[in-house]
Order: C-alpha cells, then structure tokens, then sequence
C-alpha cells in the first residue's frame, strides 16, 4: 500500500493476555519506529530499527515489551502480561533513512488498545 | 519530565483569521522542530519543520517561527480555513543524536466558520 498500515485497528484484551500489534511500513523505508499515545498526551517514544536491528529501545517502558523486525519491512510489537495501564493507541512510523535533515517520519493510524 | 510543553489544550479561532499555536522547550541539544497534524482516528500527518539554524519557515498558509534564545517555537497559520480543524503537535529532535521524536500534549485547534 502506499501508506504504513497498522493492524489490527482495534484491540481489546483481557489482562493479563498476550498481545501482538503489527505494522507495515512504506515500501523501501529502512526506518521504522513505534510511539504510544495515551489518552491527552502527544505520542510517546518507544523503539526505533534500523533495517533489522533495534537502534535504539531506550522507550520500551519495561521488559512486558518486545518488539521485533526481523527481515526489515514488517514489525510486530509485542506485549505480555498486559496491565490496564497498557491501554493507549500505538502507533507506527516509517521513513526512507535517518540522519538526513528533512526526513520526516509518516505514522499510520494506529492500534487502539484497550485492556479490560 | 516534559521536554516539549504545549501549554494550550486548545484553542478556537475564527475562519479567515491568525491561528497562532505554541510550543517550548527544555532541551537545548534539540536542534529540529516539526510540527504535525491530526484529525481523529487518523495517524499525526507532518506538516512543517525548521531546522535551528532557521528563525522561520514558511510553506504556504503555514509558518513556523523558532526562537531558540527563549527556547520557543509558534505555528502561525493564515488564513484558517475549518480544514485546518485538528489536533496540532509540536515535536522537537537533536539532529546529530538520537532518531526519536519527542512530542508536545498537543492543541486542538477549532476553526469556527
């Protein structure tokens, strides 16, 4: 497609579940990042790849999270033992490389994920 | 800690008139400003940038000013128009360091006809 598409749109979950939320980037973007937004906040950093490796997971909150990108397009984020407070939209970002100035990363329309 | 404040939860502006949106910052390694736009249900779309060795940026209706003594950066919109009707993000990057964006709460900016 031509855009970053998220799936699933919506995700409602037990707690305590297990959960997987994916995202394809933009063809050919070697760049990819996930970010959380919760309710009234701007989006929040979680993970930044590189190709296949993770550049920089300095936002994961805690080892619940996981995420993984494991031949450089498609990307799963991964969430164990969910908790109430997991509850938020995650969203995805892709863009064609990093350190060039003026390569703004283009989000999908996020998961929103609710743990009851 | 809120490296990027937006103080303004919202703000309601008259059709054809200045929309003028805020945004300050504590980083002073930032050294990239962007701003982006979201309509509900949709991902944040990337509307202008500046780079900080830039005072302002213009692109059309929009135009970015950043003031990097005050450590402040304004959205000017002219004219708004009810498409302009969204949430607006403010998000800061050091250029020479990390990838990740850092995001303002945002505003939610009402254009009334």
């Amino acid at each position: 497609g031509a855009g970053v598409s998220q799936t699933p749109s919506n995700k409602v979950t037990e707690k305590g579940k297990y959960v997987e939320l994916r995202c394809d980037p933009i063809s050919g973007h070697t760049a990819l990042y996930w970010y959380r937004q919760s309710l009234g906040q701007g989006p929040e950093f979680l993970i930044y790849f590189q190709g296949t490796g993770a550049a920089d997971d300095s936002g994961l909150p805690n080892d619940r999270f996981f995420a993984v990108r494991p031949e450089g397009s498609v990307s799963t984020l991964k969430i164990q033992r969910t908790e109430r407070g997991d509850s938020a939209v995650y969203l995805c970002a892709s863009s064609p490389s990093q350190n060039r100035v003026g390569t703004e990363a283009f989000f999908g329309q996020g998961t929103r994920l609710t743990v009851v | 800690d809120q490296q990027v404040k937006q103080n303004s939860p919202s703000l309601s502006v008259q059709e054809g008139r200045i929309s003028i949106l805020n945004c300050d910052y504590t980083n002073s390694m930032f050294d990239y400003f962007l701003w982006y736009k979201k309509y509900p249900a949709e991902g944040p779309t990337f509307l202008i940038s500046i780079s900080s060795i830039k005072d302002k940026n213009e692109d059309g209706r929009f135009t970015v000013f950043l003031n990097k003594s005050a450590k402040h950066l304004s959205l000017h919109i002219v004219p708004s128009q009810p498409g302009d009707s969204a949430v607006y993000f403010c998000a800061s990057r050091e250029l020479q360091g990390a990838q990740k964006l850092v995001f303002g709460q945002g505003t939610r900016l009402t254009i009334n006809p």
